[in-house]
């Protein structure tokens, strides 16, 4: 298995609700990453997990919570959401460290009305 | 902080032609990457370069690593419309191997 899985693929929610977007390998990769990709810009990074353990947090507000339950999975839980929020979240694994290319998943489609 | 400045935004080509297309830093990165996004997905690797001056080929593509390690360059032959995408350099470094992006190049290549 070569691959990393998200889901869903697309999401719409409400600004009071509470949704969780996941992320599975199965590459016993040792890394995940969350990214939020606007329209016509580059993924930016929002979350490295390594060895399960929260790495970096790129200054994230607090209504994006990520969760790492074991090594194979990746959450990102959202509540409170605004308008401006909506985008594509995209998963990636890899190795870690240097060299280790990253795989990304398809992204969740999120839109926050 | 760090900044992978790519070029061109975009481009506009008639089948068959050569592409090129570059990304330069100020800093140093230890790996080189380039992806390639279609609409609605998430980014796939082309080719990953690990070594200053390395020059790596994948089908109709060569991407080579800048000898001062802060550049990078992907050349696409022969383009045909499946090519069509937006196109991304990453700079790779420090010891946890985080990845920062260029702005990418939009490729629409005219049939």
């Amino acid at each position: 298995d070569t691959e990393v899985t998200q889901t869903p693929k697309h999401l719409v929610m409400g600004m009071t609700n509470k949704k969780s977007l996941k992320c599975e390998q199965h590459m016993g990769h040792r890394a995940m990453y969350w990214y939020k990709q606007k329209a016509k810009k580059p993924p930016e990074l929002m979350f490295v997990y390594s060895y399960e353990k929260l790495s970096i947090n790129e200054s994230v507000p607090s209504r994006f919570s990520p969760e790492c339950p074991n090594s194979s999975l990746l959450n990102l839980h959202l509540h409170a959401l605004q308008p401006e929020d909506s985008a594509l979240y995209l998963c990636a694994s890899s190795q870690g460290g240097q060299g280790a290319g990253y795989t990304f998943g398809s992204g969740t489609r999120l839109t926050v009305v | 902080g760090q900044q992978l400045n790519q070029s061109p935004q975009s481009m506009f080509i008639q089948e068959g032609e050569d592409v090129s297309m570059n990304c330069t830093s100020s800093s140093i990165f230890n790996t080189w990457l380039w992806y390639k996004q279609d609409p609605g997905e998430g980014p796939v690797l082309l080719i990953a370069l690990y070594k200053a001056g390395e020059l790596t080929s994948n089908g109709r593509l060569t991407a080579q690593f800048g000898i001062t390690r802060k550049d990078s360059f992907l050349n696409i032959s022969a383009s045909i419309p499946s090519d069509v995408g937006i196109y991304f350099c990453a700079g790779q470094w420090g010891s946890q191997g985080n990845l920062i992006f260029g702005k990418g190049t939009k490729l629409s290549v005219k049939p």
